[in-house]
């Protein structure tokens, strides 16, 4: 079975400080982990992914993640927030050998402060 | 710009109207799903079609009625919904059924409003 837990539903920073959103993993199989971005009023867009390639993954916009196997976590990072980086967040686990169907995190509320 | 198209953006019909979303993609994807996603939630999957046939339902009330005419094109016909059905909802897809490790290309939704 797969579960994701994203452990804040707010995260409040200000521009050009960092942005941690975190996400905490569960899977009886060898996972595959996503980042999505949604902006007000529209669909999700894919920000990074992992799939047993390197750890460290970049994605677009300069966010970035590491996949921590022993700490069953994939958090998101970026050195630098932009007001446009406001957006809702949501980790997203899909197992490979399992259920192929991704299980969605709650959700992060990222606001981003002048 | 998204590369799965949804029409219409916005939605108003009332409960005993018959209505339908639509979903295009031109990617040669061979996964299609529907979502539902109230404000403030993470979308909730509906509906999954792997090359054009039905492979998961989930449990989705039979006042949605989905259809897949081709392998670009994905429809939910919607009849006597109830207040509760407001919501967004989105359609994606994805390279290959029962691939974990591909992304899924969601488009931006239609706003439904039920009356």
């Amino acid at each position: 079975a797969q579960s994701v837990t994203q452990l804040d539903s707010h995260v409040s920073v200000s521009e050009g400080t960092p942005v941690l959103l975190r996400c905490n993993y569960s899977s009886s199989y060898s996972p595959s982990l996503f980042w999505y971005v949604q902006h007000p009023n529209k669909g999700l867009q894919l920000l990074l992914k992992y799939t047993s390639a390197a750890t460290l993954v970049k994605g677009i916009n300069g966010f970035e993640a590491e996949f921590k196997k022993s700490e069953t976590s994939f958090h998101l990072t970026k050195p630098s927030a932009h007001m446009s980086d406001a957006a809702e967040y949501f980790c997203v686990v899909a197992e490979r050998g399992g259920s192929y169907i991704p299980t969605f995190g709650r959700g992060t509320s990222l606001i981003v402060h002048p | 710009d998204t590369e799965v198209t949804q029409t219409p953006k916005h939605l108003v019909m009332g409960m005993t109207n018959k209505k339908s979303l639509k979903c295009e993609q031109h990617m040669g994807h061979r996964a299609m799903y529907w979502y539902k996603q109230k404000a403030k939630k993470p979308p909730e999957l509906m509906f999954v079609y792997s090359y054009e046939k039905l492979s998961i339902n989930e449990s989705v009330p039979s006042r949605f009625s989905p259809e897949c005419p081709n392998s670009s094109l994905l429809n939910l016909h919607l009849h006597a919904l109830q207040p509760e059905d407001s919501a967004l909802y989105l359609c994606a897809s994805s390279q290959e059924p029962g691939m974990s490790n591909q992304p899924q290309h969601f488009g931006d939704g239609t706003r439904l409003s039920i009356l």
